[in-house]
Formats: C-alpha cells, structure tokens, sequence
C-alpha cells in the first residue's frame, strides 16, 4: 500500500495564477480531509469529505474548492492563489467512525508570491 | 466548541531525560483525545489515542499520556527521550458530530546530546 500520496512536493505560484493539489489514498478510506499548516496554529482544517459525491467546509474554506469523485481521490483546487495561501498543505484519510486515527500524506509546501 | 490548548511552543531536553508535554482540552463531554508527532518534513503520524476506560493510555514509541478529567488534561510522557524523538507533537480533539478534528498549535520538542 502506498497509503497517502500528495503531488507535487514542492510549488510556487505567482499571486492570482491557479492549481490543484493532488490527493490519493489506496486504502479505501471513507473520510478524507485538507489541512494547512502555519507556524504556531497547528493544522487547521480545509475541507473534508465523508464519501464520493460529497464534501463540506472545515475551519478555514475561503479560497479552496474540493469535489470527490472517487473514492481514492480528493483534489484542492486554489482558484486565485494569494500570498496568504502560502502554507504547507496536508491530506488525510480515514475510515469513518474512527475521525482521529487518520493517516497523513508527506504534505505540498506551496508559496505565493 | 471544543478545543485543544499546547501551553509550551518549545521544549528542550537532554538524550535520557524523561519528557512531558502538555495538553489540555476545552469540551462538554467526555472527549476523544489523540495526539500525534510530526517528524521534520514528513506527515503526522498517530502516538495514541484515548476514547474510554483505561485513563493511561499506550503507544507506540514508547510513549503513554494520562486523561485527567478533573483537570482537563491529556499530558504525553516519555520516561527515557531519545535523539530520535526530536520532532513535533500535536494533542487533537474531534468535535461532537466526529467529523472534523481540531488541533492544537503544537510543541516543538528538540533533544540535547
């Protein structure tokens, strides 16, 4: 199992240009979630997804979409990007019912200049 | 809502020193509590997990953390730290509808020769 991939690793953007950060996971996890990590707030939640087809708003939505089509997939799409989007970005899985055990990708660190 | 609160930001202890690192919690019930650790550049990983029963829980790495309701706390501990525990910790707490979960801002543990 590959458990929890996200592509790229590394990215810079220039304020107002686009992207999608890429999620998978191979463990047929129900619940699948965005954070973004900044220094000192520990992570903050994105967007989350209980199953294909449908997905919510965490802590901090502004500016992300989400959609799920699949099971193993949960892309992050920034829209407009802006310098308060530079971050580092984790996607998280698990089964549902058992929210704290979930399993974290290697993270997206992405700057907006 | 419920929250997590990290009081120390850092902390630094010698190789063979035991470690605490505190938590506490803000929620109506009796919480789920979860702490995780953050290696540099990596994704967080589960330490362990309290839902019920036992207050001192175990887990991996050798570590445990006490439930103290009485005190709102759910402290990590570590009798004997090694080099490689340098990384940073995370105390999280789901909230009551158990689909999202809210991290505290994080204690960054660094580990003397």
């Amino acid at each position: 199992n590959a458990g929890v991939t996200q592509t790229p690793k590394f990215q810079v953007l220039k304020t107002g240009q686009s992207m999608t950060l890429q999620c998978a996971q191979d463990m047929n996890h129900e619940y699948m979630s965005w954070y973004r990590q900044d220094p000192g707030m520990g992570l903050r939640l994105i967007h989350y997804s209980v199953g294909a087809g449908i997905t919510d708003q965490g802590e901090v939505p502004n500016g992300y979409n989400v959609s799920r089509s699949t099971t193993e997939d949960f892309p992050l799409r920034l829209l407009s990007a802006a310098p308060s989007q530079t971050s580092v970005y984790f996607c998280a899985s698990s089964y549902p019912g058992i929210l704290g055990e979930q399993y974290f990708g290697p993270g997206t660190r992405l700057t907006v200049t | 809502a419920q929250s997590v609160t990290q009081p120390d930001i850092h902390i630094t202890v010698s190789e063979g020193a035991s470690l605490e690192l505190r938590c506490n919690y803000s929620y109506g019930a009796t919480p789920y509590l979860f702490w995780y650790v953050q290696s540099p550049g990596q994704g967080l990983q589960l330490l362990l997990k309290y839902f019920s029963g036992d207050t001192l829980v175990q887990g991996i790495k050798g570590f445990e953390a006490e439930f103290k309701r009485s005190q709102s706390s759910f402290n990590l501990r570590k009798p004997s730290v090694h080099w490689s525990d340098a990384a940073e910790y995370f105390c999280a707490v789901p909230n009551n509808a158990g689909n999202m979960l809210t991290f505290g801002g994080g204690t960054r543990l660094m580990v003397k020769p």
